[in-house]
């Protein structure tokens, strides 16, 4: 079935990095753009990135501009977000999500929650 | 880019029907007829239920419809049932960045 799964998640100090993948399955990954959306605890939702179909442009919200890059590996299905000199309101819980043609975001990962705490 | 403007809680009983305003600019929500709606029960992922300001995919119930007037987009929940109550998400492709999405609403069913 059509499927993204998110890994990479985890603890980690501020100022260290992470890098967090997302696997997918069930569809022709390398058709659709992918985009990076998080949720801190009690929040609500914040795009943080997208990427094309084919890796050609990205895009990156204020927030993580200059410190997040998102990438995809279209031979592997892949997505992914390298997030550098992290800071604690970072933290949140990372869901990747796929646009559809239609302009909507239809498919979601569980979602991985990542902590930047010292 | 700021978040939309969403109200923090709307709440209704159930059989009625309650709407979710959605404000923005003329960048975002005024601009282009890209705008979506999210359904998120606690703990669990978001899910679409209306797509390009009206359009329902396939699965989601016709009691959710959307519209847009200028600015402001809107969800209205006809029908209100208990499994309604979830907090609710527009979004909007932007010009500014790429997407933004809604400061989130929470429904209660009475």
């Amino acid at each position: 079935q059509v499927q993204l799964v998110e890994s990479g998640g985890g603890a980690v100090q501020p100022g260290r990095s992470l890098r967090l993948s997302c696997a997918a399955s069930g569809f022709t990954f390398s058709n659709y753009g992918m985009h990076w959306v998080r949720q801190a605890p009690g929040k609500g939702l914040e795009w943080v990135a997208a990427i094309w179909y084919d890796g050609s442009n990205k895009y990156y919200g204020d927030s993580v501009k200059g410190r997040f890059t998102i990438s995809r590996d279209n031979p592997k299905n892949t997505l992914y977000v390298q997030m550098n000199s992290l800071r604690a309101e970072d933290t949140a819980v990372y869901y990747c999500a796929r646009l559809s043609s239609w302009y909507g975001f239809d498919i979601w990962g569980q979602g991985t929650m990542v902590t930047v705490s010292s | 880019q700021s978040a939309l403007t969403q109200p923090a809680s709307v709440s209704g009983s159930p059989g009625q029907s309650i709407t979710i305003s959605c404000t923005g600019t003329s960048s975002d929500v005024g601009g282009y007829n890209y705008v979506s709606w999210y359904q998120q029960h606690p703990g669990k992922a978001p899910k679409l239920m209306i797509y390009e300001v009206s359009n329902r995919p396939s699965g989601v119930s016709n009691r959710f419809s959307g519209s847009k007037s200028g600015n402001t987009a809107s969800l209205t929940i006809s029908g209100l049932q208990a499994e309604d109550e979830a907090d609710y998400y527009c979004s909007s492709y932007t010009s500014i960045t790429s997407y933004v999405f809604g400061t989130g609403t929470k429904v209660t069913v009475l």
